[in-house]
């Protein structure tokens, strides 16, 4: 069974602060990986996706990702957050299969 | 139409009552996706469909949940009996196979609360 686990429930930064989630997840074939964003009273939208070759990923509104296979990680990263990326993210996982399972989310709280 | 659609966006229901949530997928999308997000979580799978054949009904949370899509088009998502734990986000994705991957899409939920 695949599952995913994000590390921090809430995390607060000041505006121009790096940011960076943490993702770890557990499947035992190929994987594919998403990290997807939910702006207060706004559905879910993909930030960015993995699903092979350069392991280093470039999503919308400058944030990246990198998979890391040895260490079934796929932390998300910002060098400089704004205001407006206070939101909730969820890292998820999907194998061969369409299913996804998400993480329990972060909320992210910039303060101006 | 451009994107996922559902409806209602809320709905209220008293505990007992019968309810049902419609999702419009993306025209052409074969798989279609329930899930439920409960306060302060991420979304859990309910169920799949592949066309109109309902391949996987594994997080449905009871035989309170039915799932539906008779024409391998829109679906309905019905809860009988509603109970408090039910009060979720319910969110329907639709999904294309994108030459590599499938591509899945969210629409914006349909917020259930249970009285």
């Amino acid at each position: 069974a695949q599952s995913v686990s994000q590390h921090n429930h809430h995390v607060i930064l000041s505006e121009a602060a790096s940011l960076e989630l943490g993702c770890n997840y557990s499947y035992g074939g190929t994987v594919n990986l998403f990290w997807y964003v939910q702006y207060p009273g706004q559905h879910l939208q993909l930030l960015l996706k993995y699903f092979s070759g350069d392991p280093l990923v470039k999503g919308i509104k400058g944030f990246e990702a990198e998979f890391i296979k040895s260490k079934f990680s796929f932390n998300l990263r910002k060098p400089s957050v704004q205001w407006s990326d206070t939101a909730e993210y969820f890292c998820a996982v999907s194998g061969s299969y369409q299913k996804v399972t998400f993480g329990t989310g972060t909320k992210l709280q910039v303060i101006p | 139409g451009a994107g996922v659609s559902q409806s209602p966006r809320y709905k209220v229901a008293k505990r007992g009552q019968d309810v049902a949530l419609r999702c419009d997928p993306i025209s052409g999308h074969v798989s279609l996706f329930w899930y439920q997000q409960a306060l302060g979580q991420g979304p859990e799978f309910l169920t799949y469909f592949q066309n109109e054949a309902q391949l996987d009904k594994s997080g449905l949370p009871s035989d309170r949940f039915f799932a539906e899509r008779p024409e391998g088009s829109v679906s309905t998502l019905k809860i009988q009996r509603t109970q408090q734990e039910d009060s979720a986000v319910y969110l329907c994705a639709s999904s294309f196979w994108a030459g590599e991957r499938y591509e899945q899409y969210f629409g914006p939920g349909t917020r259930l609360t249970v009285t």
